[in-house]
């Protein structure tokens, strides 16, 4: 099983509504939780970083951690086309493990 | 600008033959990475560095060799011993090993099989 798990969609949204991204993870010893946008024949970009449990915001963009469920969340209001990407759920201990990707297509 | 730059960002392989990719980076970081993506499968580390002159094996290391002989440079050669060659190459590298500062990543290289 691997330790980071996450959806791979496609999740396809109109233009202006929020996306909702989710992944979980079974190792209780992850300390920091990423998330990248990785666009078509492109490496992964950094979207946020974040240590532990909580929530952050930047711009349109809020990352979400809840160790007790072992949940990791992402989510970006006011869609736009441009946002249609794949995006990478990453979690930390040492060692980084990435989720599989869950591609997104926001629809004009 | 500071970045990771990767080349080629295409390469094919000939049966029997070892290729290099190339990655190096402006950022001063002191670690680098080398990833291997797969479509449905993520990210898998092939070798990572924290130093210079000194270098681990990753998850998927067999078939693979690297080199750190310069901070900024980190090449990878994928050999003949490695089977299924064909895949998306990511380096990446950051501040410092392990945890604390985020990896970042460049283009990539997409190395295919004739």
């Amino acid at each position: 099983q691997k330790e980071v798990e996450q959806d791979p969609g496609p999740l396809s949204v109109p233009e202006g509504a929020i996306v909702s991204l989710n992944c979980t993870y079974s190792n209780s010893a992850f300390q920091y939780f990423m998330w990248y946008r990785q666009y078509s024949r492109k490496g992964p970009e950094l979207l946020m970083y974040t240590y532990s449990s909580g929530n952050k915001e930047d711009g349109r963009f809020t990352a979400q951690v809840d160790k007790s469920s072992k949940y990791i969340s992402l989510f970006i209001r006011d869609s736009q086309p441009s946002d249609s990407a794949t995006y990478l759920c990453a979690a930390s201990w040492g060692k980084l493990q990435f989720g599989a990707g869950t591609q997104v297509v926001v629809t004009p | 600008d500071g970045g990771i730059t990767q080349s080629p960002k295409y390469l094919f392989r000939k049966e029997g033959q070892n290729v290099t990719l190339s990655c190096e980076q402006n950022l001063n970081h002191d670690a680098m990475y080398w990833y291997r993506q797969d479509p449905g499968q993520g990210l898998r580390l092939i070798y990572y560095s924290q130093i210079v002159n000194d270098f681990q094996k990753g998850d998927i290391a067999e078939g693979y060799s690297v080199s750190r002989e310069k901070k900024e440079s980190f090449p990878l050669t994928v050999t003949s011993a490695q089977k299924n060659p064909t895949a998306f190459y990511l380096c990446a590298s950051s501040a410092t090993g392990g945890d604390v500062q985020p990896q970042h990543f460049g283009d990539g290289t997409r190395l295919s099989i004739l």
